[in-house]
């Protein structure tokens, strides 16, 4: 596609539901990364791919969120039991190559968890 | 980490009116990126600063580097309703991937 899709845009859940967020990147991109962005912050950094290999994943709140890309391509974050303060919007960024080149930011997902 | 500060936080003004937002650092920055987040969607780069005391230009836009590479600006000309969004700065990882961006700008242009 032309740029970082991610679905659904729009989540509510419950408190105690597993969720599921789904990103499509830039065809080609080696490099995907996930933020969470908080109510009038900026994104903080969550987890990050290079292809398949889940290099870096110091940024993820706790062991109730999961991240994946089993085949380099799409990714999916899971956050299971979910709280109140998983309340957020999560983006996907993608970038050609090396991590340091420029990321490209899907619209997120916004999760209310009531 | 380093740590952003930027400010103000929240900025409403007229559309016709000019505006300038901050970032800044206690630390040196090797260079620096604005970013423009508008509701709804997610932040696109607008521009990178790398040298101290730099000056870029994107239409009515300036962006301009501290000469010690702490802090830097962004200046809009004439501010338009869509240049309404969440400005937000983040340094360029040096030895490092993850951006780690400022609490941001909310700026609203009333027509």
């Amino acid at each position: 596609g032309a740029g970082v899709s991610q679905s659904p845009r729009y989540k509510v859940a419950k408190r105690g539901q597993d969720v599921a967020l789904r990103c499509d990147p830039i065809s080609g991109h080696v490099s995907l990364f996930w933020y969470q962005q908080a109510l009038g912050q900026g994104p903080e950094f969550l987890t990050y791919f290079q292809n398949e290999a889940q290099l870096d994943k110091s940024g993820l709140p706790s062991d109730r969120f999961f991240a994946e890309r089993p085949e380099g391509s799409v990714s999916t974050l899971k956050i299971q039991r979910t709280q109140q303060e998983d309340s957020a919007v999560y983006l996907c960024a993608s970038s050609l190559g090396l991590a340091k080149n420029i990321q490209y930011f899907g619209a997120g997902t916004r999760l209310s968890v009531l | 980490t380093q740590l952003l500060e930027q400010s103000p936080q929240f900025l409403s003004i007229q559309e016709g009116e000019n505006l300038t937002v901050y970032c800044n650092s206690s630390s040196v920055f090797s260079s620096l990126q604005w970013y423009r987040q508008e509701p709804g969607e997610g932040p696109v780069l607008l521009v990178t600063v790398v040298t101290g005391g730099e000056v870029k230009k994107l239409k009515r836009l300036t962006f301009q580097f501290g000469d010690a590479r702490k802090d830097s600006s962004l200046h809009i000309t004439a501010a338009q309703p869509g240049d309404t969004g969440l400005y937000l700065c983040a340094p360029v990882p040096v030895n490092d991937y993850k951006l780690s961006f400022g609490a941001g700008t909310t700026v609203t242009v009333r027509a």
